[in-house]
């Protein structure tokens, strides 16, 4: 089976920078995805990794480490609108979408 | 526009009943994906299907019931047997070769 763990909530100002994490034991890994979910709305897609590193999306950043089944997504420039709940999703072989519990982010004047 | 559709938007039924929630996609997407959301909660899988005629039970299919037979429609039905089917009901696709998976806006059934 596949797990992620990510923490249920994170609390930032506007302006600044957020880091959420996300865990992962699964078979079959084929990469690493984040959803964005406003409240009533459906996840939108934000980043994807498949190979270990840094990839950039405008404020937005993802991270992936293979080797320690671990990934994070950076938001950088914090705007109310960024208030939302974050998932991580991994996809194996076989096409299979599994996520995380999600992270509901929290941005204060 | 294309686009994956689901509906309806509310869905009210009574305990015990069988309903069938739609989800249809005009993108041609290969790979078809039902998840289900409480509240404050992460989306679980509950069935998903890679091709035609096909499809793989998920983590929570207990209770549920899939079929695909055409390629654009991927319809979900919450049996008698689910305990508990309140909840918010979310549709997804996406490409075999693609990453990003696209969402419907989802169906919230409320039981009484």
């Amino acid at each position: 089976g596949q797990s992620l763990e990510q923490p249920s909530e994170v609390t930032a100002v506007e302006g600044a920078i957020v880091q959420i994490n996300c865990t992962y034991q699964t078979s079959g890994f084929y990469g690493l995805s984040w959803y964005q979910q406003h409240d009533g709305g459906a996840p939108t897609f934000l980043s994807y990794n498949a190979l270990d590193g840094l990839e950039e999306t405008g404020r937005f950043s993802s991270f992936l480490s293979r080797s320690d089944s671990y990934g994070y997504l950076l938001l950088q420039e914090l705007q109310m609108k960024d208030s939302a709940s974050y998932f991580c999703a991994v996809m194996d072989a076989g096409n299979m979408l599994t996520f995380g519990g999600g992270t509901r982010l929290m941005v204060k004047p | 526009d294309g686009g994956i559709t689901q509906s309806p938007k509310y869905l009210f039924r009574k305990e015990g009943q069988n309903v069938t929630l739609s989800c249809e996609q005009n993108l041609n997407h290969d790979a078809m994906y039902w998840y289900r959301q409480d509240p404050g909660q992460g989306l679980r899988l509950i069935y998903y299907s890679q091709i035609v005629n096909d499809f793989q039970k998920g983590d929570i299919a207990e209770g549920y019931s899939v079929s695909r037979e055409k390629k654009e429609s991927f319809p979900l039905t919450v049996t008698s047997a689910q305990k508990n089917p309140t909840a918010f009901y979310l549709c997804a696709s996406r490409t075999s070769t693609a990453t990003e998976a696209f969402f419907g806006q989802g169906t919230r059934l409320t039981v009484v």
